[in-house]
């Protein structure tokens, strides 16, 4: 079975400042990584994906999130952020295998971008 | 743009009650899902179904079910009503594709209060 351990529940940061939203997962399998966006008072955006090929994704918005296999992990960075980033943040696994395989959500990690 | 629409934002019910959820996409999307999310859970999925009629249980299906009648709805039903199922409930569908069958596109929330 897969799991996902967000491992900050909050993260603060200063407008401009660089940001990185940490995200581990455990599988015994191979696997495709997500990151999700939720703006306060809205459902989930999709943000990027890891299926295969280049380690470092890009996704909207200016982040971007590089898979380590060795580390088994999958971070969300932002060289700036802005305030309008403030929102909820979750990473997501799933095993790579035929048929449907159920996604696996963290537990989110709040982000609140400061002036 | 993909729309999914949720048929209320909020909603109050009482113990015992049967509850309908109703969400709808304008997409022609094949996979539908419901996730209930909770705070420090993440989002879990409830049920999951990938074309009409048919219908896959996900990690929390006790107390719940679902009917999915026409491709673009997707309801959720409270069998009868308890004040554990108080959370918000998110609708997404996504198109079907060869290797993966995640949700893309949610709506923006039903928040369930059960009294």
């Amino acid at each position: 079975a897969q799991s996902v351990t967000q491992l900050d529940s909050q993260v603060p940061v200063f407008e401009e400042a660089p940001v990185e939203l940490r995200c581990n997962y455990s599988s015994s399998v191979s696997v495709y990584l997500f990151w999700y966006v939720q703006y306060p008072n809205q459902g989930l955006q999709l943000l990027l994906k890891y299926l295969s090929g280049s380690t470092l994704v890009k996704g909207i918005n200016g982040f971007e999130a590089e898979f380590n296999k060795s580390q088994t992990s999958f971070h969300l960075r932002k060289p700036s952020v802005h305030i309008s980033d403030t929102a909820e943040y979750f990473c997501a696994v799933t095993r790579v295998s035929g048929g449907y395989n159920k996604l696996i959500f963290g537990a989110g990690t709040r982000l609140a971008v400061h002036p | 743009d993909v729309k999914v629409t949720q048929s209320s934002r909020y909603l109050v019910k009482r113990t015992g009650e049967k509850v309908f959820l109703e969400c709808v996409q304008d997409m022609d999307h094949e996979n539908m899902f419901w996730y209930r999310q909770d705070p420090g859970l993440g989002l879990r999925l409830i049920y999951f179904s990938y074309d009409v009629k048919m219908k896959e249980k996900g990690d929390i299906p006790e107390g719940y079910s679902v009917s999915r009648e026409k491709k673009e709805r997707f309801s959720l039903i409270l069998e009868s009503a308890s004040t554990n199922q108080t959370s918000m409930y998110l609708c997404a569908s996504s198109y079907w594709d060869r290797i993966i069958h995640q949700p893309q596109h949610f709506g923006d929330g039903t928040r369930l209060s059960i009294l």
